[in-house]
């Protein structure tokens, strides 16, 4: 199947700092997204992002999908935006199956 | 629009028991996808389910089985339920649509087996 890995794993940040996170899969994709799982577990959904570039204030995500990665980058850090930011994948036609990447630890500090 | 809910949030079952999930998706959405999240496997895929038939599934004994209802509901059952089975349960939903298949997440069911 479909590998994902994230780098990197942990990343700690003075408040204020830019960060970017990658992504890297082993094939071709029909969907890609980008999470953050809040402290009491929920996915909260980012970027739908299977090509191309989008930008939601703060945080913005890219998907180069012929070369097989995806870049989330977060400007202007706040201690709000620590977390577990995961990255998933699903391919083959119509496939609803995520497969996803163990996460990137994102800790904020003041 | 309501967001993907699931109950019950909290559960605490013994070994050998069986429990039963529940899943409402948003209202429209048609696909149905479960998901285990342990700290030690991460997330990882159960099964999907459309139109009350089930379309994928994941790599888990059966002793883990869902089904779906005519109003898109789901529930996932676990029988026989061993330690390991302690995990934070996701469902996700994704609206209709060949092309466009962004799953959106519930809060989760954190099971714990003793």
């Amino acid at each position: 199947g479909i590998q994902v890995e994230q780098s990197p794993p942990d990343l700690i940040l003075q408040e204020g700092a830019n960060s970017t996170l990658r992504c890297n899969f082993s094939d071709s994709v029909n969907n890609l997204q980008w999470f953050h799982q809040n402290p009491w577990g929920q996915l909260i959904n980012l970027f739908y992002i299977p090509s191309g570039t989008k930008q939601n204030g703060r945080l913005s995500a890219t998907t180069v999908a012929t070369e097989r990665y995806s870049l989330l980058y977060i400007s202007s850090s706040q201690t709000t935006d620590s977390g577990v930011y995961f990255c998933a994948v699903s391919s083959g036609a119509g496939s609803y199956q995520l497969t996803f990447g163990k996460g990137t630890k994102l800790s904020v500090i003041p | 629009k309501a967001g993907v809910t699931q109950t019950p949030r909290y559960l605490i079952k013994t070994r050998g028991q069986q429990v039963t999930l529940s899943c409402s998706p948003i209202s429209g959405h048609r696909s149905v996808s479960w998901y285990q999240q342990t700290p030690g496997q991460g997330l990882q895929f159960l099964f999907e389910y459309f139109s009350e038939t089930q379309r994928n599934k994941g790599n888990f004994p059966g002793r883990f089985s869902g089904r779906q209802f005519s109003n898109s509901r789901s529930e996932m059952n676990v029988s026989t339920l061993e330690l390991g089975d302690s995990a934070l349960y996701l469902c996700a939903s994704s609206p209709p649509g060949y092309s466009y298949n962004e799953q959106f997440f519930g809060p989760g069911t954190r099971l714990t087996v003793l």
